[in-house]
């Protein structure tokens, strides 16, 4: 089982400052990465695929990027709607695996 | 638009069984591999099983150890999860995703999820 481990757990980001979220593959995954957002209270949703194409609908302040066992997902002017846990998931082997999150607070 | 509706969860005791139901809508829904995630309360997200569009090929976790079956009825544009031998530790939200075409994928779209609570 491929074992997917983000860091830091938390994260606080001031309004407007660039948050960098990072992933790390126990192997390498080429570039079969996603990263989801989830909010208080609501179903995770997709941001990321392949790395690092962002998903229909996503800002361009998102951005995923890295291959083999190293990954990062950027925002890039961090907004309040943006506060939320965020995850990353390999899709390169089974079983499929996530990471165990990234909570995103506002400094 | 893509909907995809849970159904099914509730309280159940320690080895009960439910099925847990996913109504799809909004895209050709055989055409399109469907997967479970569970995420126990507070806790992070766990892949549970997929399946293909035809409904041949399956795949799940290991750690459930067989007592889950994920199915589907392409007629009626629906995805099921049968859960058996229920423990205290499957307690969790269960979401139901659409995949791409083939399964062991990302998850493009999920559901706002069922609530499955295990306990005497």
């Amino acid at each position: 089982e491929i074992v997917m481990t983000q860091s830091p757990a938390t994260l606080s980001v001031s309004p407007g400052e660039r948050a960098t979220l990072s992933c790390r593959a126990s192997q390498s995954i080429t570039s079969n990465l996603a990263w989801y957002q989830q909010k208080p209270g609501q179903a995770p949703r997709l941001l990321i695929y392949a790395a690092s194409t962002r998903a229909t609908g996503i800002p361009g302040r998102f951005s995923g990027s890295g291959s083999g066992t190293e990954f990062t997902l950027t925002l890039s002017s961090l907004q309040s709607e943006d506060l939320a846990v965020y995850y990353c998931q390999q899709y390169h082997n089974w079983p499929i695996t996530f990471g165990q999150g990234t909570r995103l607070e506002m400094k | 638009e893509v909907q995809l509706l849970e159904s099914g969860g509730g309280l159940v005791q320690p080895g009960g069984s439910l099925r847990l139901s996913c109504a799809a809508s909004g895209f050709i829904f055989s055409g399109y591999a469907m997967s479970w995630v569970r995420q126990a309360p507070g806790k992070g997200l766990e892949w549970v099983s997929g399946i293909s569009g035809s409904g041949t090929v399956t795949y799940s976790a290991d750690s459930l150890k067989g007592r889950f079956t994920i199915s589907r009825d392409n007629s009626k544009n629906t995805l099921y999860l049968q859960m058996n031998s229920l423990r205290a530790e499957d307690t969790a939200i269960y979401y139901c995703t659409k995949d791409l075409a083939v399964p062991g994928s990302y998850f493009q779209r999920w559901g706002q999820g069922t609530l499955v609570t295990v306990s005497s």
